[in-house]
């Protein structure tokens, strides 16, 4: 089973809209982080955000925030107010303990902010 | 300190050569992680390093791949008789937490 699902292989938003992108997770863990990366077409992967499974607010990092819905398995990543620099792909991680601190990553999810 | 660096950036080799890439990672930072990326994919968790010692690596990786962190800092992912579908983007990362990328190495198998 993939451990990170992330089933929007492209979205677009108008700019300075807010957008949603989905990520969905497995694990039998009780204790697990979840991050989201961007990466342009540099190619560089750029940390964007972080929640740990026992924090109960919901991460928030400038127009990036995490809706954590535990029982749901959910981490999406909402971005407010969208840039045209914010165009570029966008993967969720996971991180589990068991297995040494191995990160799991999506497929990613394309975004293109149109003017 | 700048940020996790990797060296070459790209690297273009013949089938069957052995080839070696390098990892500086953040200083504090004690654990190192390699990564492959093929085109559209997300990262592939190659093999982790928490100071010197290696403890985790993956199934996906054939013999033909050794990785090093002699003293616990800087790293070495090392591609024996390289093949076509070894080509891709190497990303090297380092965490206390999240983790932080390099810019990658483009290994390109001709």
């Amino acid at each position: 089973a993939q451990k990170i699902t992330q089933t929007q292989p492209g979205m677009f938003v108008q700019e300075k809209e807010a957008v949603t992108l989905d990520c969905t997770y497995d694990t039998s863990d009780q204790s697990y982080g979840l991050f989201w990366y961007k990466q342009p077409s540099s190619g560089e992967m750029i940390f964007l955000i972080y929640q740990g499974s026992y924090d109960e607010q919901n991460a928030t990092e400038g127009r990036y925030s995490l809706n954590f819905q535990k029982a749901r398995k959910s981490a999406n990543l909402v971005i407010s107010a969208s840039q045209l620099g914010d165009s570029a792909m966008y993967f969720c991680a996971m991180r589990e303990p068991r297995g040494g601190n191995q990160f799991y990553f999506g497929t990613g999810t394309s975004l293109t902010v149109i003017p | 300190d700048t940020g996790v660096s990797q060296n070459p950036r790209h690297k273009i080799t013949k089938r069957g050569q052995n080839v070696t890439f390098r990892c500086d990672p953040i200083s504090e930072h004690n654990r190192l992680y390699w990564y492959r990326q093929t085109l559209g994919q997300g990262p592939e968790f190659l093999t982790y390093f928490q100071n010197e010692a290696q403890l985790e690596k993956s199934r996906l990786l054939s013999d033909r791949f050794s990785a090093e962190r002699p003293k616990g800092s800087f790293s070495t992912l090392e591609i024996q008789r390289t093949e076509q579908g070894d080509s891709a983007m190497y990303l090297c990362a380092s965490s206390f937490n999240e983790q932080y990328f390099g810019p990658g190495t483009r290994l390109t198998v001709t």
